[in-house]
């Protein structure tokens, strides 16, 4: 089974800042890598997909990248919406899907 | 748009079977192109894939949940359905269903999820 290993767990962070997560597979996986933000009570929300496509009508300032192990969620300019919890998920094995541990961001 | 909403019980008796139903509006369920995905999210924790279905039936398990899996589909209701036999407290969860997409299995759509509490 291909694990998705997340960093950090959480982190305290400013609105404006520039926040980046990580993902490192336990295996090369292409770009078989989507990205999720859950608020609490509520379900997740799709931002990125196939590693670094963005989903119709999030944000610019989400951006993805990376292929084969590592891959990186950044937040250019957080605002007090992305509050939140983010999930790292592959696909490798499609439809096959292993979700990343989580990194909850919160406020500084 | 797309909606998605899970319905069954909340409380189930442990070794009994959990179901569950997720009708999809707005979209047909027959529209090729797209894994039709159950997702569950234990009290605080991550989130783990149980199993996609595909509208021509085939189906696709988490190994570590394959033995108690069953999903099905009713094209005819525009539904899809979750049944996982021998519940224990483990398997209480909030559980969603949702729409894999871009041939990734993304998943774009999601239901709101539903508890299911496993107790006697």
């Amino acid at each position: 089974d291909i694990q998705m290993t997340q960093s950090p767990s959480s982190l305290s962070a400013s609105v404006g800042d520039r926040v980046t997560i990580t993902c490192r597979a336990s295996q090369s996986i292409g770009n078989y890598v989507s990205w999720y933000q859950q608020k609490p009570g509520k379900a997740p929300k799709l931002l990125i997909y196939a590693a670094s496509s963005l989903q119709p009508g999030v944000p610019s300032r989400f951006s993805g990248s990376g292929s084969g192990i590592d891959f990186t969620l950044t937040i250019s300019g957080l605002q007090p919406e992305d509050f939140a919890t983010y999930y790292c998920q592959q696909s490798h094995s499609v439809p096959g899907l292993t979700f990343g541990g989580g990194t909850k961001v919160e406020i500084k | 748009q797309v909606q998605l909403q899970e319905s069954g019980p909340g409380l189930v008796k442990p070794s009994q079977t959990l179901s569950l139903t997720c009708t999809v509006s707005g979209g047909s369920i027959t529209y090729g192109g797209y894994y039709w995905d159950w997702i569950r999210q234990h009290p605080g924790k991550g989130l783990e894939w149980i199993g996609s279905i595909y509208h021509s039936g085939s189906t696709y398990y988490n190994p570590s949940l394959d033995s108690r899996v069953t999903l099905s589909v009713d094209t005819s209701k525009n539904q899809f359905s979750l049944k996982l036999s021998s519940v224990t407290a483990a398997d209480t969860a909030v559980y969603y269903c949702g729409r894999g997409a871009y041939g990734y299995n993304a998943i774009d759509y999601w239901g709101q999820g539903t508890l299911v509490s496993v107790s006697s």
